[in-house]
């Protein structure tokens, strides 16, 4: 079975601080791995996906993420967060042919 | 290219009632999963239709139901409502569905339901 945690529920920035969302996953192989962003009231919009290849991710909106199979991770980063980046994000982890499973989310505050 | 949509945005609904809320994917695309958000739980994966087909169901009673069109649209319905359905549902479309490896979902608004 697949799972993924994302061990911070909410976390706190300055506006222009860099940022760091954790992700860990558990999977027997290497499944691809999503990042998702949801405003408030909105759906999941797709930030980035690893499926294979570089393990070093860019997304939309300046994201990017990195996969590190030694720690099953897949940790979504941003050199300079916006106040605009306040959201919740979600990470979501898929196996092989199994259906895609989703983070409990991080809820990101920017301060000014 | 439109977006996935989702109908209608908001629904206000009395326990013991019954519930259809409606799915339009993006053009071409042929495969609808529906998650249920709520703030405790996140998301849980509801069902995922494949060309007309239920491919892949998750753990919910069988008050939750959906079915896929010609067109790929999609409904879902829940009957004998309950308090705890109270929550917002998220429509994803995508080009193949799950067993293949590489896909990726594209989620509409959602339906933000309250059980009163």
């Amino acid at each position: 079975a697949q799972s993924v945690t994302q061990p911070d529920i909410h976390i706190t920035v300055s506006e222009g601080a860099s940022l760091e969302l954790r992700c860990n996953y558990s999977y027997g192989a290497t499944p691809y791995l999503f990042w998702y962003v949801q405003s408030p009231g909105q759906g999941l919009q797709l930030l980035l996906k690893y499926f294979s290849g570089d393990t070093l991710v860019q997304g939309i909106k300046g994201f990017e993420a990195e996969f590190k199979r030694s720690q099953s991770s897949f940790n979504l980063r941003k050199p300079s967060v916006h106040w605009s980046d306040a959201a919740e994000y979600f990470c979501a982890v898929k196996g092989g042919y199994q259906k895609v499973t989703f983070g409990i989310g991080t809820k990101l505050q920017v301060i000014p | 290219k439109a977006g996935v949509t989702q109908t209608p945005r908001y629904l206000i609904k009395t326990r013991g009632q019954q519930v259809t809320l409606s799915c339009s994917p993006i053009s071409g695309h042929r495969s609808v999963s529906w998650y249920q958000q709520t703030p405790g739980q996140g998301l849980q994966f509801l069902f995922e239709y494949f060309s007309e087909t239920q491919r892949n169901k998750g753990n919910f009673p069988g008050r939750f139901s959906g079915r896929q069109f010609s067109n790929s649209r999609s409904e879902m319905n829940v009957s004998t409502l309950e308090l705890g359905d109270s929550a917002l549902y998220l429509c994803a479309s995508s080009l193949g569905f799950s067993i293949q490896g590489e896909y990726e979902q594209y989620f509409g608004p959602g339906t933000r339901l309250t059980v009163t």
